[in-house]
C-alpha cells in the first residue's frame, strides 16, 4: 500500500518561505506517476499546487508558478514543496498526493499538514 | 483559467438518488474525476475517467458527462455517503488542474 507523510513548519510569518517535504513508503518514486501538492483552505476548497513527474519535470498551477518550487530526492524517496513570500492565504492543510501521468487523477493522498501564516 | 462549478450543497432522503452537477465550458470535452471528502479524513478517488469506479467503489455511485455538465449520481443512498463531493479536471491549455468548489451531500 503507497503511504504518503508530510512533514515541516505549522507556523509561519507573512513573507517567509514555507518548506514541506513528503515521505513515501511502499512504492518507488522513480518508478513513475507524478507527485505533487493539493492544499484546502476553508474559503477556497480543494487547490492543485503542482506535481514533479518522476522523471524530474515539473508542472506548477499558473497564478502560484512564480513562487512554487518542486523537488524530489530519489535516495530518500521523498519530495519537496517550496513557496516564498507566504501570506495568510497560504494558510491551510496541505496534502501531499501522487497523481496519474495523463490526466493526473489523485490515487492516494497524504493525511495533510496545518500550515497557518500569521502577519 | 478554467472553471468548474458545483451546487454549494445538495439533500437527499435515504434510499434516494443524489445527482450533484458540475459544470465548465465544455466540459464534456474534458476528462473528470470525483473525490468524496468525510470530516477530518483526506478525499478519496470514487470516479475517474467521468464513468469509472475505482476498486472497492460501490456500483451505487456512477459518473457521466455531456456539453457542458458531469454528473455524479449516487443510488440509494445511505447515512454513510453523507459528506462533501468535489469534481476535477485537467486543463490542457493552462496545464492547469481545477477542483470544483465542492457539494456538501446532506441525508436527511
Amino acid at each position: 500500500q503507497v503511504r504518503l507523510q508530510e512533514s515541516g513548519p505549522g507556523l509561519l510569518k507573512s513573507s517567509e518561505t514555507l518548506l514541506l517535504s513528503c515521505d513515501v513508503s511502499g512504492y518507488s518514486i522513480s518508478s513513475g506517476f507524478c507527485w505533487g501538492w493539493v492544499r484546502q483552505s476553508p474559503g477556497r476548497g480543494l487547490e492543485w499546487i503542482g506535481n514533479i513527474h518522476h522523471s524530474g519535470h515539473t508542472h506548477y498551477k499558473p497564478s502560484l508558478q512564480s513562487r512554487v518550487t518542486l523537488s524530489v530526492d530519489t535516495s530518500i524517496n521523498s519530495f519537496s514543496l517550496k513557496l516564498t513570500s507566504v501570506t495568510a492565504a497560504d494558510t491551510a492543510l496541505y496534502y501531499c498526493v501522487r497523481q496519474e501521468e495523463e490526466q493526473l487523477e489523485v490515487d492516494f493522498w497524504g493525511q495533510g499538514t496545518l500550515v497557518t501564516v500569521s502577519s | 483559467s478554467y472553471v468548474v462549478t458545483q451546487p454549494p450543497s445538495v439533500s437527499v432522503a435515504p434510499g434516494q438518488t443524489a445527482t450533484i452537477t458540475c459544470e465548465g465550458d465544455n466540459l464534456g470535452r474534458k476528462i473528470v474525476h470525483w473525490y468524496q471528502q468525510k470530516p477530518g479524513l483526506a478525499p478519496l478517488l470514487i470516479i475517474l475517467y467521468d464513468s469509472d469506479r475505482p476498486s472497492g467503489i460501490p456500483e451505487r455511485f456512477s459518473g457521466s458527462s455531456s456539453g457542458n455538465t458531469a454528473t455524479l449520481t449516487i443510488s440509494g443512498v445511505e447515512a454513510g455517503d453523507e459528506a462533501d463531493y468535489c469534481c476535477q479536471v485537467w486543463d490542457g491549455p493552462s496545464d492547469d488542474v481545477v477542483f470544483g468548489g465542492g457539494t456538501k451531500l446532506t441525508v436527511l
